[in-house]
């Protein structure tokens, strides 16, 4: 049981839309990374937050925001969809600077048409 | 560059017969190592992980891998593989000093088990 949930686990969208996708963190962990599993594909790091603040981003463009909150859940936003935005986003919580590893969530599936 | 190969796409294999998959990364530091196994539609699983000391790491599931810096690679195995292993397996390369989150994933190896 890793403690990370994300939500919602299903969502379809139409392109041009707007979409939140949220975390949920392990109890204890205070950074929270993003990633986009495409189909076939490995995940690929979109961006990490600690303190509230972004640290670290992968090649994603400016579309692609997200937000820390007090309690260490995060959000990630996308903004003007594309088709090619539908994947698996996957959500993961760590201690930040400590040698344990990334736990993640089950994950959010979304399709855009 | 940083990055990681998983050079099998997929690969099958007999119920009990010995597993054995690869990885290669490209690193420009002493990297954090990583074995994740994800199942259709879930989320990702860890296996096992490097940082450190000894170079033959065992992970959970009966699973084990090597690192092998002059060989850049950090290949999984296991000695009998059983039907439920079938899954998706990713390798992953971290950052030095403990940013965990941030990790270079290979493109997967699926694996399918035979009976």
């Amino acid at each position: 049981e890793t403690g990370v949930t994300q939500s919602p686990t299903h969502l379809i969208k139409t392109r041009g839309q707007q979409v939140t996708l949220r975390c949920s963190s392990q109890s204890g962990h205070n950074t929270v990374s993003w990633y986009q599993q495409a189909l076939g594909q490995g995940p690929q790091f979109i961006f990490q937050y600690y303190r509230e603040e972004e640290n670290g981003r992968g090649n994603f463009p400016p579309r692609f925001s997200g937000l820390q909150f007090p309690n260490y859940s995060s959000e990630l936003n996308v903004n003007a969809l594309e088709l090619d935005d539908s994947a698996l986003y996957l959500c993961a919580s760590s201690s930040f600077g400590m040698n344990t590893e990334a736990f993640f969530g089950q994950g959010t599936r979304l399709t855009v048409v | 560059a940083q990055s990681v190969t998983q050079p099998d796409i997929h690969i099958t294999v007999s119920e009990g017969a010995s597993l054995e998959l690869r990885c290669n990364y490209s690193y420009g530091a002493t990297p954090y190592l990583f074995w994740y196994v994800q199942s259709p539609g879930q989320g990702l699983q860890l296996l096992l992980k490097y940082f450190s000391g000894d170079t033959l790491v065992q992970g959970i599931k009966g699973f084990e891998a090597e690192f092998k810096r002059s060989q850049s690679s950090f290949n999984l195995r296991k000695p009998s593989v059983h039907w439920i292993d079938a899954a998706e397996y990713f390798c992953a390369v971290g950052h030095y000093g403990g940013r965990q989150g941030n990790l270079i994933f290979g493109k997967g190896t699926k694996l399918s088990v035979k009976p």
